[in-house]
């Protein structure tokens, strides 16, 4: 089925520092959105985007949408301890006109060393 | 009210026990999903409801029985589960199934089951 590409896996940062992770597909999605889970806890929706090109902010998060509709990235400046948690992409696939389920990537797991 | 509740929070179960997850959200959502999550693993959707239909069941075992009762609640009825069933067992929720939304999906803070 298809699947998303999650890059990196997992991240070790000092406090203070910035923070890259992005999603690949290999077809269209028409939604991007990216998710933060913490332990024992439901994954809670920070960012959504819905238009190629778009960038959005969300206080010191910041994702685009791939102009290609194929991918997203996601930004986090100036890391936090708080940061640390699970963050997962996920994206609709666009069928020509109607939308599949959401697909997750596998997540990025960051860690935040004060 | 911009949250989904679910209930118990942990639940833990024997093989031959009968259990059910709950689900609750008053946004008006019309469409409702249940998501199965192993440790370190992405969600897995198990069911989706739209307006208060089974739409989608992604081969789930018919072990886990889904009900839609009304437009708030979603149940997931558990019946002779395997210990290798437990997860955390997520609930979320979204205006609609198809079309855009502006809101993503909703998640609950989910069910951490464990089968003995």
């Amino acid at each position: 089925g298809q699947q998303l590409n999650q890059s990196p896996q997992s991240m070790f940062i000092q406090e203070g520092e910035d923070v890259s992770m992005n999603c690949t597909s290999s077809s269209i999605f028409n939604t991007w959105l990216w998710y933060k889970q913490e332990p024992g806890e439901g994954p809670v929706l920070l960012i959504a985007l819905y238009k190629a090109g778009e960038l959005t902010s969300n206080g010191r998060l910041t994702a685009q949408f791939g102009i290609t509709r194929k991918d997203s990235f996601l930004n986090i400046s100036a890391s936090i301890p708080s940061d640390v948690g699970i963050y997962f992409c996920a994206g609709r696939p666009d069928y020509g006109g109607s939308q599949g389920n959401l697909i997750f990537g596998k997540g990025t797991k960051l860690s935040v060393k004060p | 009210d911009t949250e989904v509740t679910q209930t118990p929070k942990h639940l833990v179960m024997g093989m031959t026990n009968k259990k059910s997850l709950k689900c609750e959200q008053h946004m008006g959502h019309r469409a409702m999903y249940w998501y199965k999550q192993k440790a370190k693993k992405p969600p897995e959707l198990m069911f989706v409801y739209s307006y208060e239909k089974l739409s989608i069941n992604e081969s789930v075992p018919s072990r886990f029985s889904p009900e839609c009762p009304n437009s708030s609640l979603l149940n997931l009825h558990l019946h002779a589960l395997q210990p290798e069933d437990s997860a955390l067992y997520l609930c979320a929720s979204s205006p609609s199934m198809s079309g855009l939304t502006n809101y993503g999906y909703t998640f609950g803070s989910g069910t951490r089951l464990t089968v003995v």
